[in-house]
């Protein structure tokens, strides 16, 4: 079956450190991967996504993430966190056998602290 | 362009009421997917529809049902309403066609069940 794990339920950083979040996954087949951002009431935004290719993908905000097959990881970085980043980050996974049902880890929180 | 729109924003409604939820996709979307978010289950996964057929679903009972029309807009409706349907619910949109493609989802909308 198909599973994300977000091991870190939250996380506290200080403005202008740096900071990677984790997501492991389990998948037969080829994995597509997602990190989505989520404010307070508000739906989920796409950072960035990695479908094939090169391994380490660009997103908005200044993110990246790295995907790892021999790790099963798609970790989540970016070099300085910036406080508007406070939110809910959620890794997704999906593949061509599951067309657009998107397996969500439970998130994680982030606090930046000044 | 427009992102996609979902109304109402909130809904309070009492145990045994139905409800349903609208979703305007993003122009030239013509998949639609639906997704349940709670504290305790995180972000599930409901169904998709693609081209007014419903292409995938998810492990809900059948109170939990679904359309789409001609233009793309799709509804969700839940029948006999239990408290623990209080969540927020998601819709997200992609172009649809074959295999996964990236998602891009509306603010949701907030239902209680009293």
């Amino acid at each position: 079956a198909q599973s994300v794990t977000q091991p870190d339920i939250h996380i506290t950083v200080s403005e202008g450190a740096s900071l990677e979040l984790r997501c492991n996954y389990s998948y037969g087949a080829t994995p597509y991967l997602f990190w989505y951002v989520q404010s307070p009431g508000q739906g989920l935004q796409l950072l960035l996504k990695y479908f094939s290719g090169d391994t380490l993908v660009q997103g908005i905000k200044g993110f990246e993430a790295e995907f790892k097959r021999s790790q099963s990881s798609f970790n989540l970085r970016k070099p300085s966190v910036h406080w508007s980043d406070a939110a809910e980050y959620f890794c997704a996974v999906a593949s061509s056998n599951t067309g657009n049902q998107f397996y969500f880890g439970t998130g994680t929180s982030l606090t930046v602290i000044p | 362009k427009a992102g996609v729109t979902q109304t109402p924003r909130y809904l309070i409604k009492t145990r045994g009421q139905q409800v349903t939820l609208s979703c305007s996709p993003i122009s030239g979307h013509r998949s639609v997917s639906w997704y349940q978010q709670t504290p305790g289950q995180g972000l599930q996964f409901l169904f998709e529809y693609f081209s007014e057929t419903q292409r995938n679903k998810g492990n809900f009972p059948g109170r939990f049902s679904g359309r789409q029309f001609s233009n793309s807009r799709s509804e969700m409706n839940v029948s006999t309403l239990e408290l623990g349907d209080s969540a927020l619910y998601l819709c997200a949109s992609s172009r649809g066609g074959r295999g996964t493609d990236t998602q891009y989802f509306g603010p949701g909308t907030r239902l209680t069940v009293l």
